[in-house]
Order: C-alpha cells, then sequence, then structure tokens
C-alpha cells in the first residue's frame, strides 16, 4: 500500500515570497490534514478536510494561509506572503473516517524561509 | 481543549533495559490517545493506540501502553531498549467530548539507548 506523498521534500525561500506545498493521501482515506512542525516542538494542526469539506481550520493564519482540497483526494497548502517564522516542516497525513483511527503521515516538505 | 503533556524532554536508558517514556493528558470527554514515533528526516509513524478496552495496549516493535484514566496518563514502555529505538516520541490525543476532536500532539520527548 502507497503511504501519502508529499512535494517537495524541501524549499527554501526569501521572506514575502509565495510557496505552495503538495499532498497526496491514502487511497481510500477520507480525512486529510495539514500539520505545521516547528523545531523543537510537536506537530500543530493546521487544516482538516473531510473528502473536500473543511472541519477545522482554527489554526490556520488565514490572512497568508490557504488549502484546497478538490475533488476530495490530493490537497495544496499554500503560503502567500511567506514569514521568517513560517520555517518548518510541513506535515500531511491522512486517515480512514472515525476518531478512534490512526493517521499516517508523509515525510514532510521542510521550509526555509531567509 | 484537550492537551497533552510529556513531562520530560530527554530519555537516557542503557541497551537491554525497560524503558518508559511518561505522557499525561487533559480532556473534557473520554480520550483516544496515541503514540508515533519520528526518526530525523522522517514523517511521523504509528506505533500504538487506546481508543476503549483492555487499558494495557500492544503496538509495534515491542512497545506498549498502559492507560490509567485516575491518572490521566499514558506512559509508552518497553521492556528491553534497543539502540534502534533511539528517536523522537509524540503523543497524541483526541477529546470524544463537545467540540471540534483533533489530535492534539506533545512537544516529544527524545529517547537515547546507549549500547
Amino acid at each position: 500500500e502507497a503511504g501519502v506523498a508529499q512535494s517537495p521534500r524541501y524549499k527554501i525561500i526569501e521572506k514575502r515570497q509565495s510557496v505552495a506545498f503538495w499532498c497526496n493521501p491514502i487511497s481510500g482515506h477520507a480525512t486529510l490534514y495539514w500539520y505545521q512542525q516547528i523545531l523543537g516542538q510537536g506537530p500543530k494542526l493546521l487544516i482538516q478536510f473531510q473528502n473536500n469539506g473543511v472541519v477545522d481550520d482554527s489554526q490556520l493564519p488565514k490572512d497568508r494561509f490557504s488549502a484546497e482540497r478538490l475533488k476530495g483526494v490530493d490537497s495544496t497548502l499554500k503560503i502567500q506572503p511567506a514569514k521568517l517564522e513560517d520555517s518548518a516542516v510541513y506535515l500531511c497525513a491522512s486517515s480512514l473516517m472515525g476518531s478512534g483511527t490512526e493517521a499516517f503521515f508523509g515525510q514532510g516538505t521542510r521550509l526555509t524561509v531567509v | 481543549a484537550q492537551s497533552v503533556a510529556q513531562p520530560e524532554d530527554q530519555v537516557n536508558v542503557a541497551e537491554g533495559n525497560p524503558l518508559t517514556v511518561k505522557c499525561t493528558y487533559s480532556v473534557s470527554g473520554n480520550p483516544y490517545l496515541f503514540w508515533y514515533v519520528q526518526y530525523p528526516n522522517r514523517g511521523l509513524q504509528f506505533l500504538l493506540k487506546y481508543i476503549t478496552g483492555d487499558n494495557l495496549v500492544k503496538g509495534s516493535y515491542g512497545f506498549e501502553a498502559e492507560f490509567n484514566k485516575s491518572q490521566t496518563s499514558f506512559h509508552l514502555k518497553k521492556p528491553s531498549a534497543l539502540v534502534s529505538d533511539s528517536a523522537l516520541y509524540f503523543c497524541a490525543v483526541r477529546d470524544m467530548g463537545f467540540g471540534n476532536n483533533d489530535m492534539r500532539f506533545g512537544a516529544g520527548t527524545r529517547l537515547t539507548v546507549k549500547p
């Protein structure tokens, strides 16, 4: 079974530039998550989708971050414009529906904003 | 809102000795609890979960965890540590009470197993 795919693996941009990350979840997983993991901290949920609808985006900085999951499969997370404090690993995860199900994570995209 | 605390930033054990990585949680309803492991430059890998039933949960790579409702804890354990167990470990919780039930992670505990 293929895992969660993310690209790119690494990205370096200057502040005020824009960047986009892509995620392809495990086939059949209705729930998709984007997490931000700052060095030395645990992952923080940015947004959660159920199929193509947003379940929770309460911690997403909506003035600069946006995400979409068209057709309920792949997802894209965008940052525009980027700030220095956005430097982090962005993790995508997916799971079957149901709160008792575990999430499966991709390898992440390491973003460095200079 | 639900929260998780991992009181130790770092745990050091000798190979062959038992290991414990501590986790306590706070929820308004009933918890779903999870342990994940993260190796360098890798995503998080699922180890085990507690949903309901037996308080002792067994997972991957010989790890187990004990759910203790009275102490609101879910400590990760292994009877005999391996050097290859050295990694970053995260505890996570979902609250099955009212409100959103997103998965909240602790800050992580770095486990180092020395030969």
